[in-house]
């Protein structure tokens, strides 16, 4: 069973970037479609960008394209977020997820602070 | 982007009532959306993908229907493990939008 391993907490400066991982273990990412997503504290949920590894083109939110890549990682079956040019806005919690939405990570808060 | 408006944002049920939240999609999304239902501290958990299809191992409390663009997500009677946050997202063209969420607390 495919289960979605998040890396761990960040905290931030403004104006720098962060890395996310999220790993599949007990299976191969080859068929699973990733999304990203993530949720500032008290708020909804906001889709950030997905990918299909083995066509390896990501597509991401407007609101944050040019801040933004999502790559993978076949050999490891690690998909990656990377969020550049941080603002305490981006301060949230960041989950990967299947794109079916059946299988989610455990979520890694980024705090960004000064 | 296609918005999805959920309605109410807040709701206030007692166990045992029978509820229902809406998602209105802003132009069609096929049978594309899906229902999460997400805890404190959790990351959202599917219940129903493909407008009203059960997802596997959930209760069938829940159900959900669609109606051309207006989508709900009914739990029959509600138990005490249910009062949570609902989302409903789209899946029929990127951006993947999600609906502001509905807050199901205890009356």
């Amino acid at each position: 069973q495919v289960q979605l391993v998040q890396s761990g907490a960040e905290v931030k400066k403004p104006g720098s970037s962060v890395k996310v991982s999220c790993k599949a273990t007990g299976g191969s990412f080859r068929s699973h479609a990733l999304n990203w997503v993530r949720q500032a504290p008290g708020q909804g949920l906001e889709w950030m960008g997905g990918i299909i590894p083995i066509f390896e083109t990501p597509t991401y939110a407007q609101e944050i394209q040019g801040r933004v890549t999502i790559s993978t990682d076949e050999p490891t079956s690690t998909a990656y977020l990377e969020l550049s040019s941080l603002t305490v806005a981006d301060t949230a919690v960041y989950y990967c997820a299947t794109h079916r939405g059946d299988l989610w990570g455990q979520g890694t808060r980024v705090t960004v602070s000064s | 982007a296609i918005q999805l408006t959920q309605s109410p944002s807040t709701l206030s049920a007692s166990v045992g009532d029978r509820v229902t939240i809406t998602c209105r999609a802003s132009q069609g999304v096929s049978d594309t959306v899906v229902w999460y239902q997400q805890k404190p501290a959790k990351p959202p958990k599917l219940i129903i993908f493909d407008a009203s299809t059960l997802e596997n191992g959930v209760p069938p409390r829940f159900s959900g229907t669609r109606s051309g663009t207006d989508f709900t997500l009914t739990i029959s009677s509600l138990q005490p493990e249910d009062f949570a946050t609902y989302y409903c997202q789209q899946m029929y063209v990127y951006p993947h939008t999600f609906g502001q969420g509905t807050k199901l607390e205890i009356k």
